[in-house]
């Protein structure tokens, strides 16, 4: 258990749909990442907040966002769903948000578009 | 755009073998960690290397990272079916964030 819990576990939607991924960060962790996983892509990082403030940002599509409140959680929202947009979603966190801070992995919210 | 490209993608040998799985970039990286995930969860930090040349060993595992930090190791002694699962490396990029660049990973699977 790496103390990083996302929910939901799994999720059915339609196309055209929105969904939102709720993560809660390990106790004390500052930062949160959410990165998406597909097996013709494999993990990819969509964005990092620190401390509420959007910090990096990667391949992220314009129909997701994503935000961090005050307590540290963290939610993903996609919407206008697509058939490609089925995946399994990671949210991680660590202490701070440096490079060479060790991330931990939730479980993931596996997402699947009908 | 940094990339990491890592190899074999699959690997399918018998329990006591050696493997080694590789991680290549054309970009420096501050550091390279590897990872390991099995199927339902998350993946879980094996270890970081930070600096060029670095080796570090954890039982029967060894993991290199290259002189130039553009590339990394894995090498696995004696392989056991406890070792099957999904190997990553990931490499952190010189910008102030804590952004990872992963592999597109090895799937390893040791047969008893």
């Amino acid at each position: 258990d790496s103390g990083v819990t996302q929910t939901p576990k799994h999720l059915i939607t339609a196309t055209g749909q929105r969904v939102t991924l709720r993560c809660s960060p390990r106790s004390g962790d500052l930062s949160v990442y959410w990165y998406q996983q597909s097996l013709d892509q494999g993990l990819q990082f969509l964005i990092q907040y620190y401390n509420g403030e959007e910090r990096a940002k990667g391949n992220i599509l314009e129909r997701f966002s994503a935000q961090q409140f005050p307590d540290l959680h963290s939610e993903l929202n996609l919407s206008s769903l697509e058939l490609g947009d089925s995946a399994l979603y990671f949210c991680a966190s660590s202490s701070q948000g440096w490079p060479g801070n060790t991330i931990y992995f939730g479980e993931g919210s596996w997402l699947t578009v009908v | 755009t940094q990339l990491l490209e890592q190899s074999p993608q699959f690997l399918s040998i018998q329990e006591g073998e050696n493997l080694t799985v590789y991680c290549n970039s054309s970009s420096v990286f501050s550091s390279l960690q590897w990872y390991r995930q099995e199927p339902g969860e998350g993946p879980v930090l094996l270890v970081t290397v930070v600096t060029g040349g670095e080796v570090k060993k954890l039982k029967r595992l060894t993991f290199q990272f290259g002189d130039a930090r553009k590339d990394s190791s894995l090498h696995i002694t004696a392989a056991q079916p406890g070792d099957t699962g999904l190997y990553l490396c990931a490499g952190s990029g010189s910008s102030n964030t804590g952004k990872l660049i992963f592999g597109q990973g090895t799937t390893l699977q040791v047969k008893p």
